[in-house]
């Protein structure tokens, strides 16, 4: 088992919600990245944080956002939640912006109704 | 446009009977290009990070190479337990020095006793 955690593990959610998925990172990582995974798929990069910092961001829309905190845990935010939006949402914590021997963790399902 | 491309999609093997994954890619700035393995419900498990051209690296059965345009997974020997779905990903440099991360839909590996 990795030390990133994520909350909650499943979700469930009405369309034009909104929703905060958790991730802790692993002790002594400080640079989280989120991805979205979809059945049957690779995971798709979302964005990534560095010391509290944006310092990447893959094709998804502004009402995916997030945040890093000192203790470099992360949260990501989701507004006007849309039926396409129902996949593993996983979280990577890695010591380092290159993601060398990033971590993840078992992710939070998330389903849109 | 960037991308990153696995094949086959699915491979059954028979325990002990050798193999190769293809990852292909075609990126601007590689950065370094990593396998992981997946298992049902669980969140990708780190195995390499290959950053040059004509660097190996080995872990138990597996060894991953790379070349200019792709990557190669060996399993050598597969046992059962080796039964996953292996993705490969890679990271580049985008605009403004962000990082950008891109994953392959994996080859899900079925190895029969």
């Amino acid at each position: 088992e990795t030390g990133v955690t994520q909350s909650p593990t499943h979700l469930i959610k009405t369309r034009g919600q909104q929703v905060t998925l958790r991730c802790s990172s692993q002790s002594g990582h400080n640079t989280v990245s989120w991805y979205q995974q979809a059945l049957g798929q690779g995971p798709q990069f979302i964005f990534q944080y560095y010391r509290e910092e944006e310092n990447g961001r893959g094709n998804f829309p502004p009402r995916f956002s997030g945040l890093q905190f000192p203790n470099y845990s992360s949260e990501l935010n989701v507004n006007a939640l849309e039926l396409d939006d129902s996949a593993l949402y996983l979280c990577a914590s890695s010591s380092n912006k290159g993601n060398t021997e990033a971590f993840f963790g078992q992710g939070t399902r998330l389903t849109v109704v | 446009e960037d991308q990153v491309t696995q094949s086959p999609e699915a491979l059954r093997l028979q325990e002990g009977e050798s193999s190769s994954l293809n990852c292909s890619y075609t990126v601007s700035g590689l950065r370094g290009l990593f396998w992981y393995r997946q298992d049902p419900g669980k969140g990708p498990e780190f195995l390499f990070t290959l950053y040059s051209a004509g660097e190996e690296k080995e872990k138990e059965r597996l060894k991953a190479t790379l070349t200019k345009k792709e990557s190669f997974l060996h399993i050598t020997a597969p046992k059962p337990e080796d039964s996953a779905t292996y993705l490969c990903a890679v990271l580049t440099a985008g605009v403004y020095n962000f990082n950008k991360f891109y994953f392959g839909s994996g080859t899900k590996l079925n190895v029969k006793p």
